[in-house]
């Protein structure tokens, strides 16, 4: 079974610049997360989709990040423009609809590592 | 407001001993608890879990202790080998709306074990 893809694996940009990521979740996973981790610091949720739906995004900066999951499979994350503290690893999760404890389970890409310079 | 808090950034043991990291939490809410294991350039592996009606599960040298009354949980290898050197982060799972559930990460420890 495929894992959760992400790309790219690295980008560094200027601030104000935008830049996106792209993730593939593993098949069949209908909730996708889209995470933020910071260095020294454990991931932290930015958005949850159920489908194409988005379940929870009370952590996503509005005013410059946007998620979408058009199709109910991959996703994009933007950040438009880009500030120095974005800098950080994003990582894309999935889980499935399975009964039980599968729900609760969060199966993870590699992540994008987006350095702002 | 760090909900789940992982007080030791790092912790070094022998080759053969048993490692020990712990966990604590604040929200009542969160029901089922889980273990990731981190290597450098990779993404978060899903290593052990626990529902908050139990307090102990066993997966082969791995076991989660829960103590609920303490809001405390501790992951347990044994033994301990090298290959296990890796950040470890403790996250909590509580409902997120309908049948979604989402996770709060603790800061992660780092384990060395040395040969």
């Amino acid at each position: 079974e495929a894992g959760v893809a992400q790309s790219p694996r690295y980008k560094i940009i200027e601030k104000r610049q935008s830049v996106a990521f792209w993730c593939n979740p593993i098949s069949g996973h209908a909730t996708l997360y889209w995470y933020q981790q910071i260095l020294g610091q454990g991931p932290k949720l930015l958005i949850q989709f159920q489908n194409n739906g988005v379940v929870d995004d009370s952590q996503l900066p509005k005013d410059r990040f946007s998620a979408e999951r058009l199709k109910g499979v991959d996703s994009t994350l933007k950040i438009q423009p880009a500030k120095l503290e974005d800098s950080a690893v994003y990582l894309c999760a999935s889980s499935s609809e399975g009964l039980g404890s599968h729900r609760r389970i969060q199966y993870f890409g590699a992540g994008t590592r987006l350095s702002v310079l | 407001d760090q909900q789940v808090k992982q007080n030791s950034p790092s912790l070094s043991v022998q080759e053969g001993r048993i490692s020990i990291l712990n966990c604590d939490y604040t929200n009542s809410m969160f029901d089922y608890f889980l273990w990731y294991k981190k290597y450098p350039a990779e993404g978060p592996t899903f290593l052990i879990s626990i529902s908050s009606i139990k307090d102990k599960n066993e997966d082969g040298r791995f076991t989660v202790f829960l103590n609920k009354s303490a809001k405390h949980l501790s992951l347990h290898i044994v033994p301990s080998q090298p290959g296990d050197s890796a950040v470890y982060f403790c996250a909590a799972s509580v409902r997120s709306g309908g049948s979604n559930y989402k996770l709060t990460f603790g800061k992660g420890t780092l384990l060395t074990v040395n040969p």
